[in-house]
């Protein structure tokens, strides 16, 4: 089975432009997971989309956005950059999300440098 | 909301050393339990997870952690470090109601010195 898989691996971009980064889960998983690291804050969770509905949020603004398709894809947007959100941004799939044990599998994350 | 902390952001033993990464959580709940690791430039791969069924776990590469209820921990070990496991390790608990989220400790880099 293919692993997750996260496109672009690297994006650089300018303060105030928006930016769309994309997953493709694991084949026949329906949780995807997002998350922001960074040196000074670590890995955070953003928000789990399933079955293309948002079903858990992390404690991030507005500007940080995402979706997810029926093909369970899912896309993370990101709109009016600051220098603050150049990270490496992970995507995680797990097979239903509901089960407190599963385990989540992680992309190679995209790193996205503001400048 | 349910916590880890890892103690020790750097850790250094000599290869063929012992490895004890260490970890702590916070839960008035049965946790589940994550170890991660992160190879640079690359994503998180699963090394070991507690999900109840025994408190020592065996992982991958060697690796092993126990879950002590009494010290709320899960540390992680191997008894002979080797080159190849310098790396950040994490430390994850899993929480949600409607969906698991994961919390994770803010890294342990592992340097193994030759």
């Amino acid at each position: 089975k293919a692993g997750v898989t996260q496109t672009p691996r690297y994006l650089i971009k300018t303060r105030g432009q928006q930016v769309t980064l994309s997953c493709s889960p694991i084949s026949g998983h329906r949780s995807v997971s997002w998350y922001q690291q960074t040196p000074g804050q670590g890995l955070q969770f953003l928000f789990e989309y399933f079955s293309e509905t948002q079903r858990n949020k992390g404690n991030f603004p507005g500007r940080f956005s995402g979706r997810q398709f029926s093909n369970s894809r899912s896309e993370m947007n990101v709109s009016t950059l600051e220098l603050g959100d150049s990270a490496l941004y992970l995507c995680a799939s797990s097979s239903s999300g509901t089960a407190l044990q599963e385990t989540q599998y992680f992309g190679p994350g995209t790193r996205l440098l503001v400048l | 909301a349910q916590s880890v902390t890892q103690l020790g952001s750097h850790v250094s033993v000599s290869e063929g050393a012992l490895v004890l990464l260490r970890c702590n959580y916070s839960s008035s709940v049965p946790p589940y339990l994550f170890w991660y690791v992160q190879y640079p430039n690359q994503g998180l791969q699963l090394l070991l997870k507690y999900t109840s069924a025994a408190t020592l776990v065996k992982g991958i590469n060697g690796f092993e952690a126990e879950f002590k209820k009494s010290e709320t921990s899960f540390h992680l070990t191997k008894p002979s470090a080797h080159m190849s496991d310098a790396a950040e390790y994490f430390c994850a608990v899993s929480e949600g109601r409607t969906g698991n989220q994961f919390y994770f400790g803010t890294g342990t880099s592992l340097t193994v010195i030759p």
